[in-house]
């Protein structure tokens, strides 16, 4: 069966260290995926999008690497700070079709 | 200027009642979709309009109607409203399939 998973439900890291979340997927194949940022009763902001045949998307202190032959896309916040706190969603979209979302994964860097 | 917005951002009705919820964009985009996030925070597609045709339909209870009387807005009507309806639903827009979404802040439904 097609299935999303994001590491962990939530994560915890100390402020200036690197925070990495995976998304894996299983019996998909994407054109490409994206990430967003969602905080408590708001609704989701988009981050980045990376396509199949790109490895790595940088933005500011953002990075994701898209691995289709592991089928796992990796999310990296360097120099995390405290502002970093959320819920971070990825996102697949499928070939002529729209998104399917991950459960996400709660982070929260600790001052 | 509130790129999507969504009214209301709260909604408390009673089981059976009929309730609207309307979603309005001004950032020109094509596209628009309704999703729905549970309890678990799985967030999921229930329909798609591109330029006000509907385009994605989800297995959805056909008591959930969309309606789009333009580019720029898209409602959501639901009729006899169940107790398993309490959800956030969010509006959302894009230029296209290769851009990311906006979205709006949400309208939380609870249904007693």
């Amino acid at each position: 069966s097609q299935k999303i998973e994001q590491n962990s439900e939530a994560l915890n890291i100390q402020e200036g260290k690197t925070a990495t979340l995976t998304c894996n997927y299983t019996n998909y194949s994407p054109a490409y995926l994206q990430w967003y940022r969602q905080d408590p009763g708001r609704g989701p902001v988009f981050l980045l999008l990376i396509r199949e045949n790109e490895k790595e998307k940088r933005k500011e202190r953002l990075k994701v690497t898209f691995d289709t032959t592991l089928k796992q896309s990796l999310f990296h916040i360097t120099a995390s700070q405290p502002a970093d706190s959320a819920t971070y969603l990825c996102a697949l979209a499928l070939y002529g079709q729209n998104f399917v979302f991950g459960p996400g994964t709660r982070l929260s860097v600790l001052p | 200027d509130t790129a999507v917005s969504q009214t209301p951002k709260y909604l408390v009705t009673q089981m059976g009642n009929d309730k609207s919820i309307k979603c309005e964009q001004n950032l020109g985009h094509d596209t628009m979709y309704w999703y729905k996030q549970d309890s678990k925070k799985f967030l999921k597609i229930m329909f798609s309009y591109n330029n006000k045709e509907l385009i994605i339909n989800e297995t959805v209870p056909n008591r959930f109607s969309p309606k789009s009387p333009d580019k720029a807005h898209l409602n959501l009507h639901i009729n006899s409203l169940e107790l398993g309806d309490s959800a956030v639903y969010f509006c959302a827009s894009s230029p296209g399939a290769t851009y990311g979404y906006t979205f709006g802040s949400g309208t939380r439904l609870t249904v007693v």
